[in-house]
């Protein structure tokens, strides 16, 4: 069974640019979730999909922004880009969208963006 | 406030002996905790959760209420249990709120 894909693996911008992150979740799996991981922090919780809608959202500013495509892929798309704005990008998926302790997160293996 | 603590960024130990990762929480309802585990050039990959009341690996977790703590043990440490460690918790509506994570290397 194929995991979790995300592209690109590395991404480099200048300030101010957009990006776009893509992930691509375990057949079968319907939720997405996505976590940003700076340098010397934790992973922190982005966003959830779950059959196309927006469920959930951690405490990022609007500027960061997704969606899920009828597919169950998802886009990750961070405008006005800021230098704090470098870290890994992690996506996840799950087969439902259950709670995690019935409903396992399998990551990917995350897209590097710097931005310069 | 919820939140996830790993007081040690590196923990060293050399093989055979015990190890124990910290975590502590805050959390306001009843808790639902996990360990995750990168081994290097893997994947972030779960370990265990306590709700399984599982051993991994010969790892095991007992979730403290009273202490608030959810401390990663095994009594004889493998030098390819040497990986990334976090604790996690389910903040509500799928949220896992991470630690910052403890590195375990185990020598030889």
């Amino acid at each position: 069974e194929a995991g979790v894909t995300q592209s690109p693996t590395h991404l480099i911008k200048t300030r101010g640019q957009q990006a776009t992150l893509r992930c691509s979740p375990i057949s079968g799996h319907t939720s997405v979730y996505w976590y940003q991981q700076a340098l010397g922090l934790g992973l922190q919780f982005l966003l959830w999909y779950d059959e196309g809608e927006e469920r959930n959202r951690g405490n990022f500013p609007p500027r960061f922004s997704g969606r899920q495509f009828p597919n169950y892929s998802s886009e990750l798309n961070v405008n006005a880009l800021e230098l704090e704005d470098s870290a890994l990008y992690l996506c996840a998926s799950s087969k439902s969208g259950g709670s995690p302790s019935t409903d396992t997160q399998y990551f990917g293996p995350g897209t590097r963006l710097t931005v310069l | 406030a919820q939140r996830v603590t790993q007081p040690e960024k590196l923990l060293s130990v050399f093989k055979g002996a015990p190890v124990e990762l910290k975590c502590n929480y805050s959390y306001s309802g009843s808790p639902e905790l996990f360990w995750y585990v990168q081994y290097s050039r893997q994947r972030l990959q779960l370990l265990l959760r306590h709700i399984s009341r599982e051993s991994i690996k010969g790892f095991t977790a007992d979730l403290n209420k009273g202490e608030t703590s959810f401390h990663l043990k095994k009594p004889f440490a493998q030098e390819e249990d040497s990986a990334m460690y976090y604790c996690a918790l389910s903040g509500g509506y799928n949220k896992l709120i991470f630690g910052a994570g403890t590195r375990l290397a185990v020598h030889p």
